[in-house]
């Protein structure tokens, strides 16, 4: 979907070298989400923010922090890569409908390689 | 915690057959549960969802049963074609609005 887009798209790194993944939407959503895809293992969620004041803890995000700068905007950084980052990452967005958030729209990954 | 496991990892269809891929779910208040097709190198993307007050749901040759009792849903897939082929995920939504997912399911469709 090329209303959420996602930079850079591949990364490669060294271990202890602060990183930070970008996220932008244009779809208005209020709810952004980051998750990590390794194979076998599915996607697994990271953090997430509901809106711009709100920043929750997803179910691995030690060695993660993420950054809201507007509605529009999800950063996610690593402070000090690890080889064991090294995975697939997808930025998502969902509006809230009054009875939950649905669809999830993703975004097109970042392939992070970390040396 | 909140667990969803998705059988199998693997299926390997002949063009024209049908495929199912189970989901089991350990969340009772889980209330919306979709399915997302990964295409190689692509996002995943919606493909079908169902919520718990309907026992299934289609759209042309996929399907999506849920047993809320059992904790189980499942995705049917008839008159299987090769561009079906990807890797497929449930999830489940419980009552903080987190879609948790399964490890997925890779379907190859030879011709």
């Amino acid at each position: 979907d090329a209303d959420v887009t996602q930079t850079p798209r591949n990364r490669i790194t060294k271990t202890g070298k602060r990183i930070m993944l970008e996220c932008s939407q244009t779809k208005g959503h209020d709810r952004m989400y980051w998750y990590r895809q390794d194979p076998g293992l599915g996607l697994r969620l990271i953090y997430y923010s509901f809106d711009v004041k709100d920043i929750n803890k997803g179910e691995i995000s030690d060695g993660y922090s993420v950054s809201r700068q507007a509605q529009a905007k999800f950063s996610l950084s690593l402070e000090s890569a690890i080889p064991n980052q090294t995975a697939l990452y997808f930025c998502a967005t969902s509006a809230w409908t009054g009875k939950g958030s649905d669809t999830q729209y993703f975004g097109p990954g970042t392939r992070l390689t970390v040396l | 915690g909140e667990n969803v496991e998705q059988h199998p990892s693997t299926l390997s269809v002949q063009e024209g057959d049908s495929a199912v891929i189970k989901c089991t779910y350990s969340d009772s208040a889980s209330n919306y549960f979709p399915w997302y097709k990964q295409e190689l190198g692509k996002r995943p993307q919606l493909i079908i969802d169902i919520r718990s007050n309907v026992g299934e749901k289609k759209d042309q040759r996929i399907a999506v049963t849920l047993n809320k009792t059992a904790k189980h849903f499942s995705l049917h897939i008839t008159e299987t074609q090769p561009e079906d082929s990807a890797v497929y995920f449930c999830a489940a939504r419980g009552l903080n609005d987190k879609l948790i997912f399964g490890t997925g399911t890779r379907l190859q469709v030879f011709p």
